[in-house]
């Protein structure tokens, strides 16, 4: 079974500051790991994804993550970040089975404030 | 985009009524899946489908039956809700297992009296 934990419920941090939202996570098998953002009364979007290869992964408006095995992490972070980028962000993780699953950790709320 | 609608968008219901959600999707994608959304629990998932009439129940999956006749529809069937059962629920779909993109709808806000 795997299991994924937020380690901040909600971040507040200005504009053009640099942000790093944290997701720790366990499980006794090899893991796919996904950050998906919702901006408010939508649904989710698919941010990033790791599936293997190059630990660091980045999205196209500028977030990346970094896929540590020792530490059991894939912080996500934005060296400058916007207003718009406002919206609650989940971490998630898939075991590597045929079921496809995702475990999804409480989430963390980014509020960029001007 | 994928093209996942959910039916109501909003509902408001009274404890022990049954109620009826419906996800439907025109990507032709295999598995579909029914999460629940709520503050502190991040998305937890009720149950899913792997194909036409294959289904399995997920982390929360008491109180909640499902059904998929269809490929492009998953229905998710609260048989008699609950006050416990107010929640935002999502579908979402992928065309396969592993590494595939599941894609979300739009979400059902339902609220249980």
């Amino acid at each position: 079974a795997q299991s994924v934990t937020q380690l901040d419920s909600q971040v507040p941090v200005f504009e053009e500051a640099p942000v790093e939202l944290r997701c720790n996570y366990s499980s006794s098998v090899s893991v796919y790991l996904f950050w998906y953002v919702q901006y408010p009364n939508q649904g989710l979007q698919l941010l990033l994804k790791y599936l293997s290869g190059s630990t660091l992964v980045e999205s196209i408006n500028g977030f990346e993550a970094e896929f540590n095995k020792s530490q059991t992490s894939f912080h996500l972070r934005k060296p400058s970040v916007h207003i718009s980028d406002t919206a609650e962000y989940f971490c998630a993780v898939r075991g590597a089975s045929n079921t496809g699953k995702l475990i999804f950790g409480q989430g963390t709320t980014l509020q960029v404030k001007p | 985009d994928a093209g996942i609608t959910q039916s109501p968008r909003h509902k408001v219901t009274e404890t022990g009524t049954p109620v009826t959600l419906r996800c439907h999707q025109t990507e032709n994608h295999r598995y579909m899946y029914w999460y629940r959304q709520d503050p502190g629990h991040g998305l937890r998932l009720i149950h899913y489908s792997y194909g036409v009439k294959d289904t399995d129940k997920g982390e929360v999956s008491d109180g909640y039956s499902v059904s998929r006749s269809k490929t492009e529809d998953f229905l998710l069937t609260l048989e008699s809700a609950t006050s416990s059962q107010t929640s935002v629920y999502f579908c979402a779909t992928s065309g396969g297992a592993g590494t595939d993109t599941q894609y979300f709808g739009p979400g059902t806000r339902l609220t249980v009296l």
